[in-house]
């Protein structure tokens, strides 16, 4: 089974440039996320979808940062324009739904690190 | 506010050593927790998920228990190896209202673990 797929896995640019991320989650997962991990912290939640749809988008930035995910695959985050304290790396995980409950393990891919000068 | 810690911050141990890694978390209204190991530069792999109604799970030489009324997990690892070297992440979810929340999780900031021959 192929895992959450994610690019690009380095991009670097300069304050107030834009950039984008995608990801491709695991096969018939219906739950999409984007987490942001700055070094040293541990990860913290940015948007949450349902198939195509945002369950939970409260820690997001929505002044700098955009999300879409379009029938219900594929995602994008957007940031524009970027800041310095963007610098972080953002990683995308998925989730299944499996019969007679809902396990909640996230699956991880393996991050964008962004590096803004 | 949901806020996980953990102790200690990093561990240098001789390999073939058991150890302990500790996680604490301030709610203690969770639906799960899961315990992830990130190498440097990589994603996050998932090792263990404790539901809140169990008490422990084990994989391998892994076992991880959960203490839900007092806010606390341990991970156990034993017979410790070079390949074991990496951070270890836990994190809870909130309970899972309208099945949705379940991946919402608060992470702590993770135990860097090194294993020397």
């Amino acid at each position: 089974e192929a895992g959450v797929a994610q690019s690009p896995r380095y991009k670097i640019i300069e304050k107030r440039q834009s950039v984008a991320f995608w990801c491709n989650p695991i096969s018939g997962h219906a739950t999409l996320y984007w987490y942001q991990q700055i070094l040293g912290q541990g990860p913290k939640l940015l948007i949450q979808f349902q198939n195509n749809g945002v369950v939970d988008d409260s820690q997001l930035p929505k002044d700098r940062f955009s999300a879409e995910r379009l029938k219900g695959v594929d995602s994008t985050l957007k940031i524009q324009p970027a800041k310095l304290e963007d610098s972080a790396v953002y990683l995308c995980a998925s989730s299944p739904r499996t019969s007679g409950g809902v396990t909640g393990e996230l699956f991880f891919g393996e991050g964008s690190r962004l590096t803004v000068l | 506010k949901q806020e996980v810690t953990q102790i200690p911050a990093a561990l240098s141990v001789p390999e073939g050593e058991n150890l302990v890694l500790n996680c604490s978390f301030t709610d203690s209204a969770i639906y799960n927790l899961q315990w992830f190991r990130q190498d440097p530069g990589k994603g996050l792999t998932s090792l263990l998920l404790i539901q809140s109604s169990q008490r422990e799970q084990t994989s391998g030489r892994l076992n991880a228990s959960l203490d839900k009324s007092s806010g606390r997990s341990t991970l156990y690892i034993a017979a410790s190896q070079p390949g074991d070297s990496a951070t270890y992440l836990c994190a809870v979810s909130p309970p899972n209202a309208g099945g949705t929340s379940y991946g919402k999780l608060t992470f702590g900031q993770g135990t860097i673990l090194t294993v020397h021959p």
